[in-house]
């Protein structure tokens, strides 16, 4: 597609339901990022993925958190047994990688799906 | 490992100063340097980018020189617009295959008109 898109742009659930957030980067990226920003707050790094494997994931912030790409492409982002302060934005990136042309490495970000525990 | 340090916000300047905001970094070799911006309520975006030492980037205004000798990638506009508030973020990813994009923590500018 033209743009990485996520989905759902908005998630509002109670606290202790699983989550799945959807990410589908720009065709023929083989990086794609996760991260999270609070309302006022910097980016937080949770994984990265090189193609479908995963060279970092030391970010994730508990092992309630975890990730998957199928495909070389679509990510999934899943949060289990959700904890208020799981809210914020979730954004996912993605680029082209090292050795990819005048574009790799440089990111592309979604819109973000925001999340909101109660 | 590597890292970037930008200083920390909120800067508030007055429409048409000059605009400085710095960043440093530590890695091994020589990186690729970038300078992302986020308008209030919209995404982050590439502002510029610089893939070598000297290298210069420019864009709507702003321009950030690598220097690799000071390891620096300082962002500067000659003058500003209300319209320049937003949070900006340096960044940088070295030449290694699998290394991941670093972030600074990001610096919120305010223009007053």
């Amino acid at each position: 597609g033209a743009g990485v898109s996520q989905s759902p742009s908005n998630k509002v659930t109670e606290k202790g339901k699983d989550v799945e957030l959807r990410c589908d980067p720009i065709s023929g990226h083989t990086a794609l990022y996760w991260y999270r920003q609070s309302l006022g707050q910097g980016l937080e790094f949770l994984i990265y993925f090189q193609g479908n494997s995963a060279p970092d994931k030391s970010g994730l912030p508990s092992d309630r958190f975890s990730a998957e790409r199928t495909g070389g492409s679509v990510s999934t982002l899943t949060i289990q047994r959700t904890q208020q302060e799981d809210s914020a934005v979730y954004l996912c990136a993605s680029s082209l990688a090292q050795g990819q042309g005048a574009g790799a490495n440089v990111l592309t970000f979604g819109a973000g799906s925001r999340l909101t525990v109660l | 490992g590597n890292s970037v340090t930008q200083m920390e916000g909120p800067v508030t300047l007055s429409e048409e100063a000059f605009l400085t905001i710095n960043c440093t970094y530590t890695a091994t070799g020589y990186p690729s340097l970038f300078w992302y911006v986020q308008y209030p309520g919209e995404g982050l975006q590439l502002l510029l980018k610089a893939t070598k030492a000297d290298d210069k980037g420019s864009n709507k205004g702003f321009e950030a020189t690598y220097r690799k000798e000071t390891t620096s990638f300082h962002l500067e506009k000659g003058s500003v617009q209300v319209s320049d508030s937003a949070v900006y973020f340096c960044a940088l990813i070295s030449k290694n295959r699998d290394d991941k994009i670093i972030f600074g923590k990001g610096t919120r500018l305010h223009i007053l008109p």
